[in-house]
């Protein structure tokens, strides 16, 4: 069982529709973060958001981690197909502890 | 500044073989993490390193191993291979290293280990 669960693993829509994916916990989180990583790449990090409640916006991606700390989500606008790619969320369940990432989200965004 | 990088990109393996993967963090960064990437486990931690003591260790057997050097460079080494080693393996660096949210990890482009 994954500390942190994906939702969906796999998404394909078409180019200027928006999207969701979950990441959901049972355990608190000090900090939770995103990633993109493309065929070839390693991850990239998108944004960290460290306060329930916190809403963070990057262009048109918006980032929510919930208010009991246990779950985030990230929200495109207009997806472009290069947001293809797979999403990862990762946390540090305390200060100081190791990084724990779900399993990801493979998006693809069709022209 | 440099990014991460990882040698060498590919390797092919047989099992039982062993095999050493390199990481070079960003300039300046102190703590190294190495990383196994697989389509049904996604990313596991593997093991922490900062200024050459192995901080963090994940739940792999004992055929993973790794060190850092005097200069932040890292090496993991994986002994007697096995089919289910086969994976991507990453290397991130950062500044401090278990850091919370405060510090951020750069990924390198992974190398990918194929045993057969």
């Amino acid at each position: 069982t994954q500390l942190l669960e994906q939702s969906p693993q796999f998404l394909s829509i078409q180019e200027g529709e928006n999207l969701t994916v979950y990441c959901n916990s049972s355990s608190v989180f000090s900090s939770l973060q995103w990633y993109r990583q493309e065929p070839g790449e390693g991850p990239v990090l998108l944004v960290t958001v460290v306060t329930g409640g916190e809403v963070k916006k990057l262009k048109r991606l918006t980032f929510q981690f919930g208010d009991a700390r246990k779950d985030s989500s990230l929200h495109i606008t207009a997806a472009q197909p290069g947001d293809t790619g797979l999403y990862l969320c990762a946390g540090h369940q305390t200060s100081g502890s190791r990084l724990t990432f779900g399993e990801g989200t493979q998006l693809t965004v069709n022209p | 500044k440099a990014g991460v990088t990882q040698t060498p990109r590919y390797l092919i393996k047989t099992r039982g073989q062993q095999v050493t993967l390199s990481c070079s963090p960003i300039s300046g960064h102190r703590s190294v993490s190495w990383y196994q990437q697989t389509p049904g486990q996604g990313l596991q931690f593997l093991f922490e390193y900062f200024s050459e003591t192995q901080r963090n260790k994940g739940n792999f057997p004992g055929r993973f191993s790794g060190r850092q050097f005097s200069n932040s460079r890292s090496e993991m080494n994986v002994s007697t291979l096995e089919l289910g080693d086969s994976a991507l393996y990453l290397c991130a660096s950062s500044l401090e290293g278990s850091g919370g949210g405060a510090d951020t990890q750069y990924f390198g482009p992974g190398t990918r280990l194929t045993v057969l």
